[in-house]
Parts: C-alpha cells; sequence; structure tokens
C-alpha cells in the first residue's frame, strides 16, 4: 500500500484565490511527522510546513497552512491568495519516528500547481 | 553559501561508466539522506548517515549503488556501471539533530545515462 497518496496529478488555480491540495497517507505508527515541500522548475526542494502526530492546532505558516485530520489520515495543504510564483510541483511527505534510523522522509507523487493569471 | 550545494549539478554518462555525485551538508549537520527523484515522481529514499556512519541503506536499488562520509560531512554517491535507468535527479538533504524534523535539501544533480 502507498504510504503518502495524491490524488491530483496537476491543478489549475486562479490567482488571489485559495487552492487545496489533498494528500492521504497511511501508518501504524503512533509518532510521525508530515510535512509538505514545494519544488519549481528549478528543481530545490523548499521546505512549506509542517504538522506532528501530536500537535493540536493544525499548523500555519503565512499564506499555508495543513488541514490536518487525523482520524481520516489526510493532511491537506491549503495555500491562499495564489501568486503566479506558486506554480511548481508540491509534494506531501511523512516521517515515521520508530520505523527507520534517522526518521527518512516517504514522499508521495506530487501535485503541480500552475496558477493563471 | 549556508545552504546544501551538490556537484554536478549536471551529468551525462554513457551506458557503463562510473559516476560519483558530491554532497556538501550544512556545516555541523549530523544526517545525510540521499533521495533519487526520476521524472515526474517523488524523491525515493536512497540511504542515510549519522555522521560518517551509514545506518540505513535500504533503498539503495542494487550493489552498483554506493554512498560514503568518511569523515562525517561531505558524501559521495557512487553509481558503478550506469544503466539508462539509473537516469534521476540525486538529491541530498542535511538536518541538524538525528531526530530534527526540519531538512535542508540540495539543489540536486540531474544524471542522464546516455
Amino acid at each position: 500500500a502507498q504510504k503518502i497518496t495524491q490524488t491530483q496529478p496537476g491543478m489549475f488555480v486562479q490567482e488571489k484565490e485559495a487552492v487545496t491540495l489533498d494528500c492521504t497517507y497511511d501508518t501504524s505508527d503512533p509518532s510521525y511527522g508530515l510535512f509538505w515541500y514545494k519544488q519549481p522548475s528549478s528543481g530545490e526542494m523548499i521546505f512549506l510546513i509542517y504538522q506532528g502526530s501530536y500537535d493540536q492546532q493544525n499548523a500555519t505558516e503565512g499564506r499555508y497552512s495543513l488541514n490536518f485530520q487525523k482520524a481520516r489520515k489526510s493532511a491537506n495543504l491549503v495555500i491562499s491568495a495564489s501568486q503566479l510564483g506558486d506554480s511548481a510541483m508540491y509534494f506531501c511527505a511523512m516521517r515515521e519516528a520508530f520505523k527507520a534510523a534517522g526518521n527518512k522522509l516517504t514522499f508521495g507523487g506530487g501535485t503541480r500547481v500552475l496558477v493563471k493569471p | 553559501g549556508a545552504g546544501v550545494s551538490q556537484s554536478p549539478r549536471y551529468k551525462v554518462a554513457k551506458r557503463g561508466q562510473d559516476v560519483a555525485l558530491r554532497c556538501d551538508p550544512i556545516s555541523g549537520h549530523v544526517s545525510l539522506f540521499w533521495y533519487q527523484q526520476a521524472l515526474g515522481q517523488g524523491p525515493e529514499f536512497l540511504t542515510y548517515f549519522q555522521n560518517e556512519a551509514q545506518l540505513d541503506k535500504s533503498g539503495l536499488p542494487s550493489d552498483r549503488f554506493f554512498a560514503e562520509r568518511p569523515e562525517g560531512s561531505v558524501s559521495t554517491l557512487k553509481i558503478q556501471r550506469t544503466q539508462q535507468e539509473d537516469s534521476a535527479v540525486y538529491l541530498c538533504a542535511s538536518s541538524l539533530r538525528t531526530s530534527g524534523s526540519l531538512r535542508y535539501f540540495g539543489p540536486g544533480t540531474r544524471l542522464t545515462v546516455l
């Protein structure tokens, strides 16, 4: 079974509107962390936001927020007020604290976002 | 610079050649990871170092892949007898602590095997 599933291969969004990127995960580890990364066409992976499995509040970082629904095992990223510079690939990733040394990340397949002016 | 650097940024190899990819992590970072990212896909874990110790190499796809970090800082990923399916971007990431949540990625090395 896929550990991280991103069901939207690509999305268009109008500039200044909000967009939600879906991510579901699968783990039996009680302690885990969820990450979102942005990868522009230049290739670097840019960290956006992190949510720990025991965090009570949904994580927010500027225009990014994470809609964490633990029972549904979902960690959707919401980007508010989209900008042209938000056009990129977005990856959801999970760290399972006890499963492997170093807490390696497992990534989903990504969602390509294109912001239209 | 203060970030993770990788060299070369681009590498073209003929099938059967050996290649070596270098990663310079952020100074003082204990953990170092290598990932392979095929075109249009998410990164896949290859191997993990804690200082100079290679604690997890479960993601290395074959015995043609070898990684080292002899002094606990710079790391080299070596691929012997390259095959076309090795064509990918190879990403290096480092984090300050072994349990650190925040990890920093390098720009990657794009390997093309002809």
